[in-house]
């Protein structure tokens, strides 16, 4: 059975540093690519990132140079550093697989929040 | 980037047929991806590659796509398709996913 589980999310004050990790069971990370994926509360979905299976890296404008999306294969494990946290990068953050580069996020995790504020 | 323009909302009665557009530039040429979501839940695909439905998703979930404008059809709506849906494509000028803004379908 195919599993994502998000965790790491909480309340963090403005300027500060979050790691969300994504524990995957069911498929492998690192032969697939994997997305982050943000909703902002009452608002839609905005993809953060992407790491292919032969571990290019892709980002968001938004978050670009702030965030930086790896994985351990040994864990089966992915992760979103997030940096220099502002009030408009609260969300619900998602993990999802991406079936291949031009393909469909067919397994979705639960989300966990982050929360910027003071 | 590239845009995707959805309708803020959509409405239909129980057991009519609701279409849901997503228009961009060409996006004919574009695979096409649809997900439900709802409130307070992760969302789910239910289509993609324009037309190809998931193992679980029920017939009446289809899709199309052609020129500026892809367009996902729920046939014989009913209360528990009443969710968000969102298209997405892939922008191969910048390994972006791309997102639309997202329907609110309102079952009446």
């Amino acid at each position: 059975e195919v599993q994502l589980v998000e965790s790491g999310g909480g309340l963090v004050q403005p300027g500060g540093s979050l790691r969300l990790s994504c524990a995957v069971s069911g498929f492998s990370v690192s032969g697939n690519y994997m997305s982050w994926v943000r909703q902002a509360p009452g608002k839609g979905l905005e993809w953060v990132s992407v790491i292919y299976s032969g571990g290019s890296t892709y980002y968001a404008d938004s978050v670009k140079d702030r965030f930086t999306i790896s994985r351990d294969n040994s864990k089966n494990t992915l992760y979103l550093q997030m940096n220099s946290l502002t009030a408009e990068d609260t969300a619900v953050y998602y993990c999802a697989r991406q079936y291949q580069r031009n393909g469909q996020l067919d397994y979705w995790g639960q989300g966990t929040l982050v929360t910027v504020s003071s | 980037s590239y845009v995707l323009t959805q309708p803020p909302s959509v409405s239909v009665a129980p057991g009519k047929t609701a279409r849901i557009t997503c228009g961009g530039n060409n996006v004919g040429n574009e695979g096409v991806h649809w997900y439900q979501q709802r409130p307070g839940q992760a969302p789910i695909l239910v289509i993609y590659y324009d037309s190809a439905r998931p193992s679980g998703i029920p017939e009446r979930f289809s899709g199309s796509n052609s020129g500026d404008t892809a367009t996902l059809t729920i046939s014989r709506v009913e209360a528990g398709d009443e969710a968000d849906y969102y298209c997405q494509v892939w922008d191969s000028s910048s390994d972006h996913v791309i997102f639309g803004g997202g329907t609110k379908l309102t079952v009446l």
